[in-house]
């Protein structure tokens, strides 16, 4: 399969905790994206991390790559009810292809 | 303003009949991916041009063609679309890589009838 691997699939967490996902590729990358999709709306990007970089924070998110294990994670931090929605990681290769992780759907309960 | 647009936003097509879906840029960017995308699923990397350099990935059906005539546009042709083909079909765009993020459309939600 093209795609990497999220988990977990499905994640439900009160508002103002901490929410933590995590993305497993395959291929050797030049970079890696998180992106955020609400239910039957487009991709909305939120951060890119290069392949020599090992963490990167944008406002409340904080992603790590780890190219040994070929791993990545995403912290959303004080979550709110309006993080609810699919994150998905996404991997461009060597050979410009792009591919996204299964996903994982989050809920924010208020 | 919309930097990767994708016309038209919603297709109704009958089975068999071909269809097809448009992308333009205004990013100049090298590189354009084609991707479907199912209910509750993630997007699936269909193929992706590297300027007029077109990349087909191994489990993409015949079915599915495209066509690049010029660095901003970018067609998906769906030659006999079937029941199982309606989804989301989303396209982005790319500089070179390693550091640019990738763009991308609004998608045209296809449906087969």
């Amino acid at each position: 399969s093209q795609q990497g691997e999220e988990d977990p699939q499905a994640l439900s967490i009160q508002e103002g905790e901490n929410a933590t996902m995590n993305c497993s590729y395959k291929t050797s990358i030049n970079n890696l994206q998180w992106y955020r999709q609400n239910s039957g709306r487009g991709l909305v990007h939120l951060i890119l991390i290069r392949s020599n970089e090992r963490e990167k924070h944008s406002g409340r998110l904080r992603v790590t790559l780890d190219t040994s294990k070929k791993s990545s994670s995403l912290l959303i931090t004080a979550s709110r009810a309006a993080d609810t929605a699919s994150y998905f990681c996404a991997t461009l290769n060597t050979g410009n292809q792009f591919y996204f992780g299964t996903g994982t759907s989050l809920t924010v309960i208020p | 303003d919309a930097m990767v647009i994708q016309n038209p936003r919603y297709q109704v097509t009958q089975f068999g009949k071909p269809v097809t879906l448009s992308c333009s840029q205004t990013l100049n960017h090298n590189v354009m991916y084609w991707y479907q995308q199912k209910s509750s699923q993630a997007p699936k990397l269909l193929f992706h041009y590297y300027d007029k350099d077109f990349n087909n990935e191994a489990d993409t059906p015949d079915n599915f063609q495209s066509r690049r005539p010029n660095t901003s546009f970018c067609f998906l042709d769906i030659r006999s679309p079937g029941l199982g083909d309606a989804a989301m079909y989303l396209c982005a765009t790319s500089g070179d890589p390693p550091n640019t993020e990738a763009f991308f459309g609004q998608g045209t939600r296809l449906t087969v009838v």
